[in-house]
């Protein structure tokens, strides 16, 4: 059984376009995690939730919209894409917010091509 | 400022030798993790190694060991007895505590590893 799984695993799309990334960890854990991959392979967190709360909320567009309907789902919308928006994504899961319980896991990423 | 520094963009090794990933640090704070992943051509991200700030030995898995130098503020990667399937890229990572970082971690650039038959 695969820990942390999202679909779809690649994603192509025209500008404008409104599309969804869901994920899903059956791990039990309770903090989960979207991040960006650039062209350049630099990964930078986006978002965090800890039992459905949002902890972390960086500097991105408010065009991405994170939903955490339980602990075991965080989903990832984004409305209106744009070129740049090309990259993967990544959802990650954790045990917790210690340091010791911060060992994230990751999902297989989901390549975002956007013409 | 960067909070963690990869220098080498790129490393050969020959198989069955080992290979030190290089990795440091920046914080001014006293209670951090740091951590060590790879990702494969494949293109998902697995986790190999942890460290704890207040940790005093060095954590080990398997062919992975973690140099930790804490006055230098840097967490080497060492795999020993390098085999074609340890060729990817490998990331260092640092989370500080709640007192400064928040719960953020944060990546490095990468070390892209090649190892030759």
């Amino acid at each position: 059984d695969t820990a942390v799984s999202q679909t779809p695993k690649y994603l192509v799309t025209q500008m404008g376009n409104d599309k969804s990334i869901k994920c899903e960890q059956n791990l039990g854990h309770d903090t989960m995690y979207w991040y960006k991959q650039d062209s350049k392979k630099f990964l930078k967190i986006m978002f965090s939730y800890n039992n459905k709360e949002l902890i972390i909320n960086e500097t991105v567009p408010n065009r991405f919209s994170p939903k955490s309907p339980d602990k075991a789902h965080l989903n990832l919308h984004i409305n209106s894409l744009e070129l740049g928006d090309s990259a993967v994504y990544f959802c990650a899961s954790s045990q917790g917010v210690a340091l010791a319980k911060n060992i994230q896991y990751f999902g297989a990423g989901t390549r975002l091509s956007v013409l | 400022a960067q909070k963690i520094t990869q220098t080498q963009p790129g490393m050969f090794v020959q198989e069955k030798e080992a290979v030190t990933l290089d990795c440091t640090y920046d914080t001014s704070d006293q209670s951090y993790g740091l951590f060590w992943y790879k990702q494969p051509s494949s293109g998902e991200m697995i986790f190999l190694i942890y460290q704890g700030s207040y940790d005093e030995q060095n954590a080990t898995e398997g062919r992975y060991s973690l140099n930790f130098q804490k006055a230098r503020k840097s967490a080497n990667l060492v795999i020993s007895a390098s085999q074609l399937g340890d060729s990817a890229m490998y990331f260092c990572a640092m989370r500080e505590g709640w007192s400064v970082g928040g719960f953020k971690t944060i990546f490095g650039a990468g070390t892209r590893l090649f190892v030759k038959a």
